[in-house]
């Protein structure tokens, strides 16, 4: 039930592709979902964030779209290009309480 | 600056050695998490805290122990119960609600 499964593990594009990166969780006490990008060595950082009172956000080049019914949500990066190339990692909580995390998918967006 | 400080960066650890690594946070935030992550298993959660003085396991707490006496600190002991501790170590901290969690950079723990 605390689980966010995160598919696929590994994706490579060339650049100016769209990679889709798909998340479903269990849990219906789940109020946020965040996407955090990871580059090598270093923490990960938000990229942008969802409450499941809405549809779709986007932010820039990167659009997160949310099926509550279905509790799926996807990442979506339009005109990817090689800076993107990282590990994004989707994310689950409610409040305070546990942040939980998806086993990550590496991007690759070769020129 | 605001932000949140791991330390060490990376530190070594001979076999039965208990090791303490640091997480300081001068976000004012509530809540701090540690995490563990290894290659191609994503980020898994150690122990977490909402708030000063309490913690909750998270789900692989075995042969590890922290402690929550600052609102700012977060320290996390590795012991020597814990049978592969060689791994990257991450602390991260955010407020109530809709909020963020905020990372640092990392603490990456060899056992030699």
């Amino acid at each position: 039930q605390q689980q966010v499964k995160q598919s696929p593990q590994s994706l490579i594009v060339q650049k100016g592709g769209i990679p889709i990166i798909n998340c479903a969780y269990e849990n219906t006490a789940f109020d946020y979902f965040p996407w955090y990008q990871q580059f090598p060595g270093k923490g990960p950082a938000l990229l942008i964030a969802i409450r499941p009172d809405v549809s779709e956000k986007k932010e820039g080049r990167f659009t997160i779209s949310f099926n509550k019914s279905a509790k799926q949500f996807s990442l979506h990066i339009m005109d990817s290009q090689p800076g993107d190339s990282a590990t994004y990692f989707c994310a689950a909580t409610y409040n305070t309480d546990k942040l939980i995390f998806g086993t990550g998918t590496r991007l690759q967006v070769f020129p | 600056d605001g932000g949140i400080t791991q330390s060490p960066k990376y530190l070594f650890r001979k076999e039965g050695q208990n090791v303490t690594l640091s997480c300081e946070q001068n976000l004012n935030h509530d809540a701090m998490y540690w995490y563990r992550q290894d290659p191609g298993q994503g980020l898994r959660l150690i122990y977490y805290s909402q708030i000063v003085n309490d913690f909750q396991k998270g789900d692989i707490a075995e042969g590890y122990s922290v402690s929550r006496e600052k609102k700012e600190s977060f320290p996390l002991t590795v012991t020597s119960a814990q049978k592969n501790p060689t791994a990257f170590y991450l602390c991260a901290s955010r407020s109530k609600g809709f909020t963020e969690a905020f990372f640092g950079q990392g603490t990456r723990l060899t056992v030699v």
